[in-house]
């Protein structure tokens, strides 16, 4: 069964307080790794995808990296506009009975920056 | 493109009650999905389609039906609403096999009381 596992569950920083957040995934054949940012009562909004191990993807103060195991979302210099909840999801690459379809989603991380 | 639109934002439904979610996608996007979102927990996928006229189930399938006659539309029906099916509703959608990012809506917030 795929899995994905978000840490920390929270994180605060200082505006300028550069961090990760960590992405742990099990996947059979990893057909994608997706990151989205979701504010409140609002839906997720796409921001990388990642399909093998070494990608990076840069948007902004925002960098997404993966390994075999996890993915990290790097925050350079973050803003208050870039609090929000960072949910991680992956595609397994595996056909069988329509599971390839499907995204598994962790928990999310929520961030909050602070002025 | 508005992208993929969701009705209605917010509704409050007594047990026993039925109602229809609606989902749009004007991007021409041939997959779409259910997924229900609770408090603290990750977005859990209800039903899927691959097109008009093909649909099937995701994890958490009990309690809902869908259908999906054209390629723009795909409303999730709840029959005999109970309080677990309160929850955050979001369609998604994606263009096709070789490309693999969903697009979300901004969801529907359901009570049931």
């Amino acid at each position: 069964e795929d899995q994905v596992t978000q840490s920390p569950e929270a994180l605060r920083l200082q505006e300028g307080e550069s961090s990760s957040l960590n992405c742990s995934y099990t996947v059979s054949g990893l057909r994608g790794l997706f990151w989205y940012r979701q504010d409140p009562g609002k839906g997720p909004e796409f921001l990388f995808t990642l399909y093998s191990a070494g990608e990076e993807k840069e948007k902004e103060r925002l960098k997404a990296t993966i390994t075999k195991k996890e993915s990290f979302l790097h925050i350079t210099a973050p803003k208050p506009e870039d609090s929000a909840t960072y949910l991680c999801a992956v595609q397994a690459g595996r056909n069988s009975g329509g599971s390839n379809y499907k995204l598994t989603f962790g928990k999310g991380t929520l961030l909050t920056v602070n002025p | 493109n508005a992208g993929v639109t969701q009705t209605p934002k917010f509704r409050i439904l007594k047990i026993g009650q039925s109602m229809t979610l609606q989902c749009a996608q004007d991007m021409n996007h041939n997959y779409m999905y259910w997924y229900r979102q609770d408090p603290g927990m990750g977005l859990k996928l209800i039903y899927y389609s691959v097109g008009a006229g093909i649909t099937d189930k995701g994890e958490v399938p009990n309690g809902y039906n869908v259908s999906r006659s054209t390629t723009e539309d795909f409303p999730l029906r709840l029959e005999l609403a109970a309080p677990s099916q309160t929850s955050v509703y979001f369609c998604a959608s994606r263009p096709g096999t070789r490309q693999e990012t969903q697009y979300f809506g901004p969801g529907t917030r359901l009570l049931v009381l």
